[in-house]
This record gives structure tokens, C-alpha cells and sequence, in this order.
């Protein structure tokens, strides 16, 4: 499976948005781009996936650029509660790895007033 | 829809005691994961069910670990005999098999074992 690479860190100013990369350079044409977050204490939430068109829903949008090799996960208007550990994985639709996501060490999110 | 619900939220044992963590995933939903999350090692995939029927247990560290899924709207991690470093955070999750389906994740039972 392709590994992703965050940046431990980032902070963002509430009512801004909040654009977190994700490298993932040895991705394959079947592997899917998912994110999700962990608010402290909670356990992991789905935010969005794509595999080669940008997507948008009620949550974030995702950017996937030509090459699929990174993509952006887009906080539009990041409030408080969107401080969170965001854990971007590839995982291809294959019948013996389907749901077995690789969370890695994710980006903690800071939103400051 | 109530979410996936574990339970206990919370729990300490003496090591050697049995351990058992409960499941239950969002009716509806055909696949079922344990994961383990530990600030070593993250989030662990440990076993995941399919229509209740194991599929991938690769995950399970050794024969102390044993999961269960007698129903479709119940699961059972047990651990016996508990050692401290099984202390972490166990995570269920459920999901409908394929496509790129999410998996939805419940708040977690955190062990400690001493």
C-alpha cells in the first residue's frame, strides 16, 4: 500500500480556511484517497475520499492534483471544534485489503481564536 | 442512528484477569473492525468481519487476543490473560462492504491493565 506524508503540525486562525497536504507520490491507479479525523478523546471520523476528481461535501473539499501523486484537504471556514488530528491514507479497493486503512502519524490541527 | 456503541468506556484490570470489550456496529452495516490505538504505534488494524465471519485476523497480536461476531449487530474482543501492554485504546468500527464506503468509528473502550 502507498504511504502519505503530513506535516506533524499546523495551525489556523478560526473563520479562516484550513488546507492540509498530503504527499503520496507512490500511489497506484486503484488506490483511493480517504481522510479522516480524531478529536481528542473520540474516535476517528470519515471526512471525504476521492480518486481522481475533487470533491466537495458538507465537511471539506479535496483536491487531487493531475498526477495523483499529493492532494489538499480544504477546511473552508475552520471553527474551534475543528481542532483535530487529520489522517490522510490511500487503501485500493481490493477484496483482500478493503477496509484495512494504514492510519499514519496524521497533522494536529490547532484552530486559535 | 445511534453510531457504532462500545462498551465498557472505561476500563482497569489487574493483569492475568479477563478481558472482554463489546461492539455494536450501525444496523445495517455488513463489516466490522477492531482497531487498537497506542502512542507507540498509532492505530492498529486488529481483525475485521465480513457478514460475521472473520476475515483477516492477521492483526491479532498473539493467542491471548480473540474476536468474535455471533450476530450482526454484536461483537466481542476478549483478552485473556491481560498484560500491561495491552493498556490502549480499542476502537470498533462498522461499515457496508464496497465500494470506498467509510468506516464508522465508535468513542472507544480505553484499557488499562496494572
Amino acid at each position: 500500500d502507498a504511504k502519505t506524508t503530513q506535516p506533524p503540525s499546523m495551525d489556523c486562525a478560526e473563520g479562516r480556511a484550513a488546507n492540509l497536504p498530503c504527499n503520496h507520490s507512490t500511489i497506484s491507479g486503484n488506490e483511493y484517497v480517504y481522510w479522516y479525523r480524531q478529536i481528542h478523546s473520540q474516535g476517528p471520523q470519515y471526512i471525504i475520499h476521492g480518486l481522481k476528481n475533487n470533491e466537495t461535501n458538507e465537511m471539506a473539499s479535496l483536491i487531487i492534483t493531475e498526477d495523483r501523486k499529493s492532494s489538499t484537504l480544504i477546511l473552508p471556514h475552520a471553527t474551534l471544534r475543528d481542532t483535530a488530528v487529520y489522517y490522510c491514507i490511500v487503501s485500493p479497493l481490493t477484496t483482500d485489503s478493503w477496509g484495512k486503512l494504514q492510519f499514519g502519524a496524521g497533522t494536529q490541527v490547532v484552530v486559535t481564536p | 442512528d445511534a453510531g457504532v456503541i462500545q462498551s465498557p468506556r472505561h476500563e482497569v484490570t489487574e493483569m492475568g484477569q479477563e478481558v472482554t470489550l463489546r461492539c455494536k456496529p450501525i444496523s445495517g452495516h455488513n463489516s466490522l473492525f477492531w482497531y487498537r490505538q497506542t502512542m507507540m504505534r498509532g492505530l492498529e488494524l486488529l481483525i475485521y468481519f465480513n457478514n460475521n465471519v472473520p476475515i483477516d485476523d492477521s492483526g491479532m497480536p498473539e493467542d491471548r487476543f480473540s474476536a468474535k461476531m455471533p450476530n450482526a449487530s454484536f461483537s466481542t474482543l476478549k483478552i485473556q490473560p491481560s498484560e500491561p501492554r495491552d493498556s490502549a485504546v480499542y476502537f470498533c468500527a462498522s461499515s457496508l462492504k464496497g465500494g470506498a464506503s467509510p468506516l464508522h468509528f465508535g468513542n472507544g473502550t480505553r484499557l488499562t491493565v496494572t
